[in-house]
């Protein structure tokens, strides 16, 4: 079965801190994409990164990165130096190539950074 | 390109009438679904399609029909809407590279 879990409900930093909200996620398949996407408080749901199961180079993207690695079964997002607009829920989700079309999310990690 | 498109924004029904919520991607992906979203549930899916004339169900399919006719579109119907079923609902597009394009969410109410 495949499964994406999101353990931390909800965290808080104060501004400036760094954060990282964990991802592990279950499959048996050799075949996959892990995604991340942000839902800020006014609901939309924005696209953040896309990574295949053969990549595991870690991505960095302004405040941004991403670690991926297969031997923990992980997709890790760390903000840095965390604003205030980047409070929102955060989603991971898997999409396993191999078996059914079926694209899973975690619950979410609400985040909120307090100023 | 509009994106995902999605009416009505906000809906209330009273239990057992029945109602379509419209979905629509001017994307010409393959790949739709929809999901609803629960507080403290995240998004579940809820039916997907590949193609069109084809769909499937996903983790909670009960209560909800799809169908798919055209590539655009992708319209999810409540049979007999029950007040379980009070939720957001997304309805998305995937891309080339699997990312899903969300529409802006319809909040639906049961009473």
């Amino acid at each position: 079965a495949q499964k994406v879990t999101q353990a931390q409900t909800e965290i808080s930093v104060v501004e400036k801190e760094d954060v990282t909200l964990d991802c592990v996620y279950e499959t048996r398949d050799t075949t996959y994409y892990l995604f991340w996407y942000k839902q800020p408080p006014s609901g939309e749901l924005v696209f953040l990164i896309r990574r295949n199961s053969f990549d595991e180079q870690n991505e960095i993207s302004g405040r941004y990165s991403w670690n991926f690695q297969k031997s923990t079964s992980s997709f890790n997002f760390t903000i840095t130096a965390s604003q205030v607009v980047d409070s929102a829920v955060y989603f991971c989700a898997l999409d396993a190539m191999n078996r059914d079309d079926k694209i899973i999310f975690g619950k979410g990690t609400r985040l909120h950074i307090l100023p | 390109n509009a994106g995902v498109t999605q009416t009505p924004k906000f809906q209330v029904l009273k239990t057992g009438q029945s109602m379509t919520l419209q979905c629509a991607q001017d994307m010409n992906h393959e790949y739709m679904s929809w999901y609803r979203q629960d507080p403290g549930m995240g998004l579940r899916l809820i039916h997907y399609s590949v193609g069109a004339g084809i769909t499937d169900q996903g983790e909670v399919p009960n209560g909800y029909n799809v169908s798919r006719s055209t590539t655009e579109d992708f319209p999810l119907r409540l049979l007999s809407a029950a007040p379980s079923q009070t939720s957001v609902y997304f309805c998305a597009s995937s891309g080339a590279y699997n990312e899903q394009f969300f529409g802006p969410g319809t909040r639906l109410t049961v009473l």
